[in-house]
């Protein structure tokens, strides 16, 4: 079946570093992409999401691929900030139509 | 102005009662989903409903039943609590089903004691 793999957390840096979240994928076809974020106590929000090979989804400053070569999907920032504290979760809607996430990973931003 | 409405926010109750989580949804989506987060973050759909047909049931105990009474509502009713069942339950919604983006609701916390 479809699954979607992350990196580990905590990612902990501080405010104005680099972000990088890496997250493959596997999955029949051609899946549509997401980021979705949950800050503390509260629902999930779409971040950002690409439906074909090569796109770029961004948002906020944070950007993301399609890499359908490495079946990838890594989110990217280049300046975060404290407020960017948050679970990130990757995600696939795939031949099965259900919308997989995968285990996220907690981002926590120092200033 | 909400999208997507859960009530209530927090559910506290004892093993075996049985209990009801709403959910609305003012965006004029035809399809409505629920989700459950466990302690660990980890998210995994539950049921999807298209035009208040189901489409997606998933390994769910028969425990859970959910019911769209129209487009606009998907209600998720849970009998004969479990400690098991403690999570956070979030409903959301699609345009259509398939590859459309799905809105969240802010989840219900439920603890079963």
């Amino acid at each position: 079946g479809d699954s979607v793999t992350q990196m580990e957390g905590p990612v902990t840096l501080s405010e104005e570093a680099f972000l990088t979240i890496n997250c493959t994928y596997t999955a029949t076809g051609y899946p549509s992409l997401f980021w979705y974020v949950q800050y503390p106590g509260e629902g999930l929000q779409l971040l950002l999401k690409a439906t074909k090979a090569d796109d770029k989804g961004s948002n906020k400053g944070f950007e993301a691929t399609y890499r359908k070569e490495t079946t990838s999907f890594h989110l990217e920032k280049g300046s975060v900030q404290v407020s960017d504290s948050a679970v990130y979760f990757c995600a696939l809607i795939g031949g099965f139509q259900k919308l997989v996430f995968g285990t996220g990973t907690r981002l926590l931003v120092s200033p | 102005d909400t999208a997507v409405s859960q009530t209530p926010k927090y559910l506290v109750t004892q093993m075996g009662n049985d209990k009801s989580i709403k959910c609305e949804q003012n965006l004029g989506h035809d399809t409505m989903y629920w989700y459950k987060q466990d302690s660990k973050k980890f998210l995994k759909i539950m049921f999807s409903y298209n035009n208040k047909e189901l489409i997606i049931n998933e390994t769910v105990p028969n425990r859970f039943s959910p019911k769209s009474p129209d487009k606009a509502h998907l209600n998720l009713h849970i009998n004969s609590l479990e400690l098991g069942d403690s999570a956070v339950y979030f409903c959301a919604s699609s345009q259509k089903a398939g590859t459309e983006t799905q809105y969240f609701g802010p989840g219900t916390r439920l603890l079963v004691l």
